[in-house]
């Protein structure tokens, strides 16, 4: 069965500097990859989506790669602010779905 | 634009009652939605599919007759948890797509607690 994996542990980083986040999947390829943001008690907010054939995909301060051979994509956050702090989450697509990595947490410090 | 809202955003009842949440899709028509539920520090996980006019698919492991979808127009889809016991207590979480299966947009979610 599909394997997302996401570091579980927090990601503790000092203002201004680049926060990066992890998705690893295994045992499927999807077409698509989603990044979301989800604030405690809230439902996730679309951030990103890049698909199979694109190898990065830029918004403002955010960046996602795709390395379709490692299966892995990468999630970064250029010049944190304390008001980036949330839980980040990975959603590969497919078979008309999306599943959803566990999430990382991150913390940005002032 | 593309806001879903649910209703309630939390509610309490007692074990053995059942519970319906509603999710709309405000400014778009869903022509899926999609159903969650999230335990605290957990991921979201998929419940249910369900597509206007036609019968909600279940993931593995999820009980139809306990968790009752039904997707009425392209505006509205409502999740009923039947007689719902303390365990059914989460975090329930629609999202609804439109033209491009690939785009979704997540609801504010609903608090459920089971006494």
């Amino acid at each position: 069965s599909q394997k997302i994996e996401q570091n579980s542990e927090a990601l503790n980083i000092q203002e201004g500097k680049t926060a990066t986040l992890t998705c690893n999947y295994t045992n499927y390829s999807p077409a698509y990859l989603q990044w979301y943001r989800q604030d405690p008690g809230r439902g996730p907010v679309f951030l990103l989506l890049i698909r199979e054939n694109e190898k990065e995909k830029r918004k403002e301060r955010l960046k996602v790669t795709f390395d379709t051979t490692l299966k892995q994509s990468l999630f970064h956050i250029t010049a944190s602010q304390p008001a980036d702090s949330a839980t980040y989450l990975c959603a590969p697509y497919n078979f008309n779905k999306f599943y959803f990595g566990s999430g990382t947490k991150l913390n940005v410090k002032p | 634009g593309a806001v879903v809202s649910q209703h309630p955003s939390w509610v309490i009842c007692k074990s053995g009652t059942s519970v319906k949440i509603e999710c709309r899709s405000l400014d778009f028509q869903a022509t899926t939605m999609f159903w969650y539920r999230q335990f605290p520090k957990q991921s979201l996980m998929l419940m249910a599919t369900s597509n206007e006019g036609s019968k909600a698919t279940y993931e593995q492991g999820v009980e139809k007759d306990k968790f009752l979808i039904n997707h009425a127009s392209l505006t509205l889809s409502t999740l009923t948890v039947t007689s719902a016991h303390p365990e059914d207590s989460s975090f329930y979480i629609c999202s609804a797509s439109g033209t491009s299966d690939y785009e979704q947009y997540f609801g504010p979610g609903t608090r459920l607690t089971v006494t």
